[in-house]
């Protein structure tokens, strides 16, 4: 146990509908992630918010929009998703952003996109 | 753009055996992570690395930094089956860590 969760842990959805992640963290960090890990490639950061003020935002399609209302939870919510985007999606808590900061991922959740 | 690059991609070592997977950078890092993938699992931080040619040790693993800080190592001696998994390395470049493609690790009993 790591002190970051997500939920759901397994989800499955079509590509009209309309649905949301949610990570928590309970380690007292300032900064969170979301992560895309896909099969035979590397760990893809999506977003980054740091003191609930996203910092990073790597060219993501706006079918996934995150929201962070305060510095324990962060939500990735998504819309008309195509199957391509079926993947583990990663949550992560880290002190701060950058430098020496380990990050401290959840269990993720794995999405099917159908 | 920025990439970290990680050989070989996956590794079949018998028990016993040692191994060492290895992570480049197309630019320099401010400093390096490695982090442990287990098989549905999430990645878990293993270690740092921040000096140049810096040397840190962890019982059976050795990671190292290289002298241009542009790429580093991990060594595990005599493999056991619990260090089956996916090894990632992660650099550290401005504000961002960028995430190498990883190592799968198995280890034949």
């Amino acid at each position: 146990e790591t002190g970051v969760t997500q939920t759901p842990r397994h989800l499955v959805m079509g590509m009209t509908n309309k649905k949301s992640l949610k990570c928590e963290q309970h380690l007292g960090h300032n900064a969170m992630y979301w992560y895309k890990q896909s099969a035979k490639k590397p760990l893809e950061l999506m977003f980054v918010y740091n003191f609930k003020e996203q910092t990073e935002n790597n060219s993501v399609p706006s079918r996934f929009s995150p929201e962070c209302p305060n510095s324990s939870h962060l939500f990735l919510h998504l819309h008309t998703l195509q199957p391509e985007d079926s993947a583990l999606y990663l949550c992560a808590s880290s002190q701060e952003t950058g430098t020496t900061y380990e990050q401290y991922f959840g269990p993720g959740t794995r999405l099917t996109v159908t | 753009g920025q990439q970290v690059m990680q050989i070989p991609q996956y590794q079949h070592v018998q028990e016993g055996e040692d191994f060492t997977t290895y992570c480049n950078s197309s630019t320099t890092l401010s400093n390096i992570q490695w982090y442990k993938q287990r098989p549905g699992g999430h990645p878990v931080f293993l270690i740092q690395l921040v000096k140049s040619g810096e040397v840190k040790k962890q019982k059976r693993l050795t990671f190292q930094f290289g002298e241009a800080k542009k790429n580093s190592s991990l060594h595990i001696t005599a493999t056991q089956t619990t260090d089956v998994g996916t090894y990632f390395c992660a650099g550290l470049t401005g504000n961002q860590f960028y995430f190498g493609t990883g190592t799968s690790l198995t280890v034949i009993p």
